[in-house]
């Protein structure tokens, strides 16, 4: 099956600095990726989606000049959290799609900002 | 708007028992319905789908859900449960093929020997 992967699977930053968070599909291109973010024992909630080459949707609530995302290519979107603060401490998990297909997730990402 | 509710936080069940997990949705137009498990600090994995046609799906390890739009429903069933069954499962509704995922809040499911 379609692989995504996640890199950082686990990140600790001081307070104020900014984090990026990869994802990539590896075997697969990837024109539709999506950004989630998990509390602990909490559901997902969509943050954004991003299409190849075009600027990211936002959901309502999610702040787009401190949540950057990028899409830059088929097989990867990177998220940057940035000036991060204690309450940005999540479980951040991206998953991809190729056209209208399935949403294949990557592993997640634990931030832990100190 | 499209919602999801799992009825049920948590689920304590004993081995080799049947178990069902809830969810209803609520949505005014077709739906793509989802079912994925997530082990600790992992993301998730897919167990079954429902797009269209047979009402029943079955999905992997053992697992099969059902249908039902007159209730809104589309419960997670299965009829004997291993302790490496234990795990989050969350419920998952779509208005587009490949579109956004509305998750419901998870079930955990706990199995004991």
């Amino acid at each position: 099956g379609a692989v995504v992967s996640q890199h950082p699977s686990r990140v600790i930053c001081k307070s104020g600095t900014s984090v990026k968070i990869e994802c990539r599909s590896l075997d697969f291109q990837a024109t539709t990726m999506f950004w989630y973010r998990q509390f602990p024992k909490q559901s997902l909630m969509l943050m954004a989606t991003s299409n190849e080459g075009s600027k990211a949707t936002y959901e309502q609530g999610v702040e787009k000049d401190k949540f950057l995302i990028n899409h830059a290519s088929l097989t990867l979107s990177t998220l940057t959290v940035t000036s991060a603060h204690p309450e940005d401490s999540s479980f951040y998990i991206c998953s991809a799609s190729a056209g209208l297909n399935e949403q294949f997730f990557g592993p997640g990402t634990r931030l832990t900002v100190l | 708007a499209q919602s999801v509710t799992q009825l049920d936080s948590q689920v304590p069940v004993f081995e080799e028992a049947p178990v069902e997990l809830r969810c209803n949705y609520s949505s005014s137009v077709s739906v793509y319905l989802f079912w994925y498990v997530q082990y600790p600090n992992q993301g998730l994995q897919l167990l079954l789908k429902y797009l269209s046609g047979s009402t029943l799906v079955k999905g992997i390890n053992g697992f099969e859900a059902e249908f039902n739009k007159s209730q809104t429903s589309f419960h997670l069933r299965k009829p004997s449960v291993h302790i490496s069954d234990t795990a989050e499962y969350f419920c998952a509704v779509s208005d587009t093929w490949g579109g956004k995922l509305i998750f419901g809040q998870g079930t955990e499911l706990s199995v004991k020997p």
